[in-house]
């Protein structure tokens, strides 16, 4: 069965921290994304990579990096933690060249920034 | 332009009624339109999906139509159930990065079916 995992459910964190969120995926795909979910606002692409260190910014990087050292791990770090910052952190991956498209999600990080 | 407009953001029905929620879009290169489900305290999981060469595409009892021309579509639930009551998001996906399908995702409805 397909799986994705986030490393925490829930987060709480002060303003100006360094966070990392996790996320691995158990399936072989190449391409993984990291998303913030907001009421009324949908999710949002923040970064996206596509292979082992590459990477590609989505729609709202501002504020945040990436990290994908190995295939199955794909790591979103806030630098300077902000409390506009807090949100449900989504993080899914696809096969690359899939006919469906189909994006697997990881349960979210519910993350707070205070 | 990316965007994919989502109505209503809200949606509450009774047991047995026929929710439908809308979308549209710019991006004429859009070549799939999936459709995700999520459950509170879930991810988001896919429901069902269509290509812009089909005019309606059914599973179960959820249907989506499409307008290629009007650039919109839509999503039916047949005979809703309290188990239906999920977010909903549409969304649309091209393969712009050279293979690596970027989606586009709607701002979400909130279906409540109540008894």
């Amino acid at each position: 069965d397909v799986k994705v995992t986030q490393s925490s459910r829930y987060l709480v964190k002060r303003t100006g921290e360094k966070v990392f969120l996790e996320c691995v995926q158990d399936m072989d795909h190449e391409n993984m994304f990291w998303y913030r979910q907001d009421p009324g606002l949908g999710l949002r692409l923040i970064y996206f990579s596509y292979d082992v260190k590459m990477k590609e910014k989505g729609d709202i990087p501002e504020g945040y990096s990436v990290s994908r050292e190995k295939k199955e791990r794909f790591s979103l770090i806030l630098e300077s933690a902000s409390t506009n910052q807090t949100s449900m952190y989504l993080c899914a991956s696809i096969v690359s060249g899939s006919l469906s498209y189909e994006q697997y999600f990881g349960p979210g990080t519910r993350l707070t920034v205070t | 332009q990316q965007q994919v407009k989502q109505s209503p953001q809200s949606l509450i029905v009774q047991k047995g009624g026929i929710p439908i929620i809308n979308c549209a879009y710019e991006n004429t290169a859009f070549d799939y339109f999936p459709w995700y489900q999520q459950f509170p305290g879930k991810g988001p999981a896919l429901l069902i999906a269509i290509r812009p060469d089909v005019s309606e595409k059914k599973e179960g009892r959820f249907t989506i139509s499409f307008n290629k021309s009007a650039k919109q579509f839509s999503l039916h639930i047949m005979d809703s159930q309290p188990g239906d009551s999920a977010t909903y998001f549409c969304a649309a996906s091209n393969p712009s990065y050279g293979g690596y399908q970027k989606v586009t995702f709607g701002t979400g409805t909130k279906l409540q079916v109540i008894p």
